[in-house]
This record gives C-alpha cells, sequence and structure tokens, in this order.
C-alpha cells in the first residue's frame, strides 16, 4: 500500500523567501514521486518527479525536491519565492510495475503556497 | 508533454440529473485515467484504462458512475443519478511515452446544486 502525507495545509512565505513543501511518503515498492502544481481553475502540471538515478531533481520554475529514502521524504523547495509561485502544491506517489510506472497517482492533500510581497 | 483535451469545462446540474464528461488526448497514449479531485483534496483515481479495456475500476461507483474509452482514444465518464458529493473536478490523464509521466487535462468542474 501506499500513501503520502504533506504537512501543513497552507504556507505562507515572503517574496524571495525560500520556499519549503514538505512530503513524506510510504510505499512498500520503490516509489515514483512527483510534485504537481494547480493553479486556479486549472488542471495538474508537472512540476518534477523522481524515478531512480540521482535523488536531486530538478524541475520547472526553479523548484527541486530531493529524495530521501531514509526519511521516506521528498521535499520540495525554491532558493527565491516569485509572487506567480502562488497556488496548490501536490505531492503524489506510484508504484513501480513490470512495464515500468504503474501510473496510479496516490495524493497527498496538498499544500496552499502564499507568497507575500 | 501530452495534450489532452477536456469538455465541457464546466457544467451545473441538478440531483438526480445525468451528467457526462468527455477527454480527448492526442493518440498514441496507451494508458488514460479518470481522476476525481474534491474541494480541499488531492485527487483519487476512479478508473485506469489500457487501450479499450478496463484496468482499474476499484475505486469507481458503479451504482451511478460509468466510463468507456472508445477504440482506445477518446474517453466519456457518465454520472447517473448525480449526488451532492459528487460536485467535485473530474481530470482526465494520460501516460506519457516514457511510461514514468502522467499528464492531466484541465479538469472538468461539476456543480450539484
Amino acid at each position: 500500500a501506499q500513501s503520502v502525507t504533506q504537512l501543513g495545509s497552507h504556507v505562507s512565505v515572503s517574496e524571495g523567501a525560500l520556499v519549503l513543501l514538505r512530503c513524506n511518503y510510504s510505499s512498500s515498492v520503490p516509489p515514483y514521486l512527483f510534485w504537481y502544481v494547480q493553479y486556479p481553475n486549472q488542471g495538474l502540471q508537472l512540476l518534477l518527479k523522481y524515478t531512480t538515478g540521482a535523488t536531486l531533481v530538478k524541475g520547472i520554475n526553479g523548484f527541486e525536491a530531493e529524495f530521501k529514502k531514509s526519511e521516506t521524504s521528498f521535499h520540495l523547495t525554491k532558493p527565491s519565492a516569485h509572487m506567480s509561485d502562488a497556488a496548490e502544491y501536490f505531492c503524489a506517489v506510484s508504484g513501480r510495475g513490470l512495464g515500468g510506472n504503474t501510473g496510479k497517482l496516490i495524493f497527498g492533500q496538498g499544500t496552499t503556497l502564499q507568497v507575500k510581497p | 508533454e501530452a495534450g489532452v483535451a477536456q469538455s465541457p469545462r464546466y457544467k451545473i446540474i441538478e440531483k438526480r440529473q445525468s451528467v457526462a464528461f468527455w477527454c480527448n488526448p492526442i493518440s498514441g497514449h496507451a494508458t488514460l485515467y479518470w481522476y476525481q479531485q474534491i474541494l480541499g483534496q488531492g485527487p483519487k483515481l476512479l478508473i485506469q484504462f489500457q487501450n479499450n479495456g478496463v484496468v482499474d475500476d476499484s475505486q469507481l461507483p458503479k451504482d451511478r458512475f460509468s466510463a468507456e474509452r472508445l477504440k482506445g482514444v477518446d474517453s466519456t465518464l457518465k454520472i447517473q443519478p448525480a449526488k451532492l458529493e459528487d460536485s467535485a473536478v473530474y481530470l482526465c490523464a494520460v501516460q506519457g511515452s516514457s511510461g514514468n509521466t502522467i499528464y492531466f487535462g484541465e479538469g472538468s468542474w461539476l456543480t450539484v446544486v
């Protein structure tokens, strides 16, 4: 079984400050891990993903995340927040099937990022 | 990146009425998914198709929800009769060519009153 916990439903930062959104997962198989962003009235856009290899992954818009197996974490960071980063962020996990990603994403509850001027 | 078009984008219906949503991905995506996203929650998988066949519909409320995938490309999701708790965003998604990434459409917003 797999699950995702996002710590903090709301995070508020000042423009230019560090962004840290926390995600912990549970998985009985080696996981695929994802961060998606959702802007108001829009669908989900992939920010970044971890499949295999390098544990520090870089995504779009200056975001990155580090897979830490020992801590079962996949926290999302950005060195300097921009007003346009205000959105809902979802961490997700899926398992590995015979053909690769099973594709069955298990999402966390989401974290709303507020960026103050 | 995959293109996934969904329609209608917004729908308001009364409880006990029916509604249908369409998903039109660009061709070449064998695996298609429908997710339900209730306000304030993360999306939850309703059904997964591989080509024309259903791989997983364990979370689909089959007494009121149905879905099909025509010719392994387009898909429809139907709700009949709708309940108030069906108010949500219905997201269609496809698996990318690498097999590791799921791409989502813009979603169909349903409000049941």
